[in-house]
């Protein structure tokens, strides 16, 4: 069963909203999880990552003050789209190590549409 | 910085084939992982190879990797319908459990 899990599935906002997605890791804990975001018929790109207690590392070019990355416990984190635009609609998708050695493990995806 | 190359990026084969995913990296990774990604879904792991000369294979998809050479592939045999979907490799940053994804291989297998 899935071990990551990721809400909402999908989400439609209205631009200049802000909406929060939610990453849980279900019966492991993760001191650090990874937020990655699909454009269509594109590759996944690691936008930031998120580690417990302590602020996220971001990667060059994604706005730490749009993409707001809360981890505060070990088994959740949160991403927050700030002021929410039609070009940050996308494909976002966490992931958390389990282990050294199995797959990392990925949500579910939520898709987010700004209209 | 870690680059991830695949190619074919397009893949249309006829049912019964076999064919070949290659993946390149461009630094020393220590793991390579393989996804499958079907319409509007997201990530299926597939397998993930820790060391050189790795193989490991389930059903009809087999995976290989060579750290000398920066490369894994993906190997189809006898390729069904059902394995129609986009395939991606990703190899592991050298610190944490951050991946660099390739670009992706969509697969259409025809009848």
């Amino acid at each position: 069963g899935a071990v990551v899990s990721q809400h909402p599935s999908w989400v439609i906002c209205k631009s200049g909203t802000s909406v929060k997605i939610e990453c849980r890791s279900l019966d492991f804990q993760a001191t650090t999880m990874f937020w990655y975001r699909q454009f269509p018929k594109q590759s996944l790109m690691l936008m930031a990552t998120s580690n417990e207690g302590s602020k996220a590392t971001y990667e060059q070019g994604v706005e730490k003050d749009k993409f707001l990355i809360n981890h505060a416990s070990l088994t959740l984190s949160t991403l927050t789209v700030t002021s929410a635009h039609p070009e940050d609609s996308s494909f976002y998708i966490c992931s958390a190590p389990r282990d050294g050695y199995s797959p990392l493990h990925f949500g579910n995806g939520t898709r987010l549409t700004v209209t | 910085e870690l680059k991830v190359e695949q190619n074919p990026l397009f893949l249309s084969m006829q049912e019964g084939k076999n064919y070949t995913i290659y993946c390149n990296y461009s630094t020393t990774s220590d793991r390579l992982y393989w996804y499958r990604q079907d319409p509007g879904k997201s990530l299926e792991s597939l397998f993930v190879l820790l060391s050189n000369g790795a193989v490991k294979q389930e059903g009809r998809l087999m995976a290989s990797l060579d750290t000398k050479a920066r490369l894994s592939t993906l190997h189809i045999t006898a390729a069904v319908h059902d394995l129609s979907a986009t395939y991606f490799c990703a190899a592991l940053r050298d610190s944490g459990y951050a991946l660099n994804f390739g670009k992706g291989t969509s697969l259409l297998v025809t009848p």
